[in-house]
């Protein structure tokens, strides 16, 4: 059974640091990993989709990278806006979506 | 393209109703799942549907609930005789094929809330 956790579960950082969230599941034998983005009472918004054949993809200050031989993958935020506070979610793609529960980032003005 | 529909955005149902939930998926998209959050916690896994079958219902209750997406129109979650552990937000995903290649959009949720 996939099993997917993320760390740290919360983190508040001041306006402008760069910072890495970590996701790592159990299974390594899935489809693709995507992250997303909730805001508070609201839907996901993908962020970033990695097929299992790849390493890594980019958008704009977000860049994640997967290794599924270790089972981990990192979603690094270059220069952080307040804009950016949100629950962060990994979901490796098997069977279904299994989801992480998610760090809390809070970047502070 | 409208992007995946859900409705109601909120729900409110007294104990014992029943509550029947809606998601329209994208356009060209034949595959739906869908999730429940609990408050503070997150996404369970409920069910995976393609057009008139059940793929994997493995994280739905046994009893009370049930999901179908008929060839026309959107697919529903029913939850019958509702309880108070039953308010979350449930979430439903579209994609446009099973093949693991594809990526999967989720609706704004729909946040059930029982009195």
């Amino acid at each position: 059974k996939q099993e997917v956790t993320q760390i740290p579960a919360a983190l508040s950082v001041p306006e402008g640091e760069n910072l890495v969230l970590n996701c790592s599941f159990t299974d390594s034998a899935i489809y693709n990993l995507q992250w997303f983005r909730q805001d508070p009472g609201k839907g996901l918004t993908s962020l970033l989709l990695i097929q299992s054949s790849q390493r890594e993809q980019t958008s704009g200050r977000l860049n994640a990278s997967l290794d599924k031989s270790s089972g981990r993958s990192t979603l690094y935020i270059a220069a952080s806006q307040p804009g950016d506070s949100a629950t962060y979610l990994c979901a490796v793609h098997s069977q279904n979506f299994v989801f992480g529960p998610g760090t809390r980032l809070s970047v502070l003005p | 393209n409208a992007g995946v529909m859900q409705n109601p955005r909120h729900l409110v149902r007294r104990r014992g109703q029943e509550a029947r939930l809606r998601c329209s998926p994208m356009k060209g998209h034949s595959h739906v799942y869908w999730y429940r959050q609990l408050p503070e916690e997150g996404l369970k896994f409920m069910v995976y549907l393609q057009k008139e079958n059940i793929i994997d219902e493995s994280g739905m209750p046994k009893e009370r609930f049930s999901a179908e997406f008929p060839k026309e129109g959107p697919s529903i979650l029913r939850i019958q005789q509702v309880v108070r552990g039953d308010s979350a937000a449930y979430f439903c995903a579209s994609s446009p094929g099973g093949s693991g290649l594809t990526e999967a959009f989720f609706g704004q949720g729909t946040r059930l809330t029982v009195v």
